[in-house]
């Protein structure tokens, strides 16, 4: 079955800064690569997601890079604020297929 | 959250007892899904459903058990021997139709065993 890997498990940035985080996935056939934020007490919520056929998308201050030879993609945010602290999850599945594997967590927060 | 409510947000049961979550969800999708969180694991899948009266074991299905005999609902029971059962657990729905090809997440239940 699908692994995917996260990275960092926490991240720390200075507003105004870019943040990055990266995942891993294990399955080729793993086409749809979504991406979560999840507030305290509260369920996720996706923000971004891409499928194989792209290799970057991007919407406003955030954006999803794919890279399929290596297997992996990332989550950019860049001019960061107070309120984009959370813990982001990425995801890896089939499209069409509605399994979804979960990376384990980055707990993002940003310094005032 | 959408249309999806998990009722109740906090649960506390003394250990031993079986207990059941809620998920009802007013989105017509037809796939549910349960998902267990803890610190540093991320979420992991109990058991989902494609459609009413069948359902299908996730990744840690022992000590859970679901049901599906209306589209819009998807209880899970914790059971007294599921080992650990003090955890988040998150409900979600997907949309077989053809409609964005993501999972929908509920605003969650903390279950506490004491």
């Amino acid at each position: 079955g699908e692994n995917v890997e996260q990275h960092p498990s926490t991240l720390s940035v200075q507003e105004g800064d870019s943040a990055v985080i990266k995942c891993t996935y294990s399955d080729s056939a793993s086409n749809y690569f979504p991406w979560y934020k999840q507030e305290l007490g509260k369920g996720p919520q996706l923000i971004i997601d891409i499928r194989s056929n792209v290799g970057e998308k991007k919407d406003q201050r955030i954006a999803v890079t794919l890279n399929k030879t290596a297997k992996h993609f990332s989550l950019h945010i860049t001019e960061t604020q107070p309120e984009d602290s959370a813990v982001y999850f990425c995801a890896g599945g089939d499209f069409g297929n509605e399994k979804l594997t979960f990376g384990t967590g980055t707990r993002l927060t940003i310094i005032p | 959250d959408g249309g999806i409510t998990q009722s109740p947000k906090y649960l506390f049961r003394k250990e031993g007892q079986n207990v059941t979550l809620s998920c009802e969800q007013n989105l017509n999708h037809d796939a549910m899904y349960w998902y267990r969180q803890d610190p540093g694991q991320g979420l992991r899948l109990i058991y989902y459903s494609q459609i009413v009266n069948d359902f299908q074991k996730g990744d840690i299905a022992e000590g859970y058990s679901v049901s599906r005999e209306k589209k819009e609902s998807f209880p899970l029971t914790v059971t007294s021997a599921q080992k650990n059962p003090t955890a988040f657990y998150l409900c979600a729905t997907y949309d077989l139709s053809g409609g964005p090809d993501t999972q929908y997440f509920g605003p969650g239940t903390r279950l506490t065993v004491l």
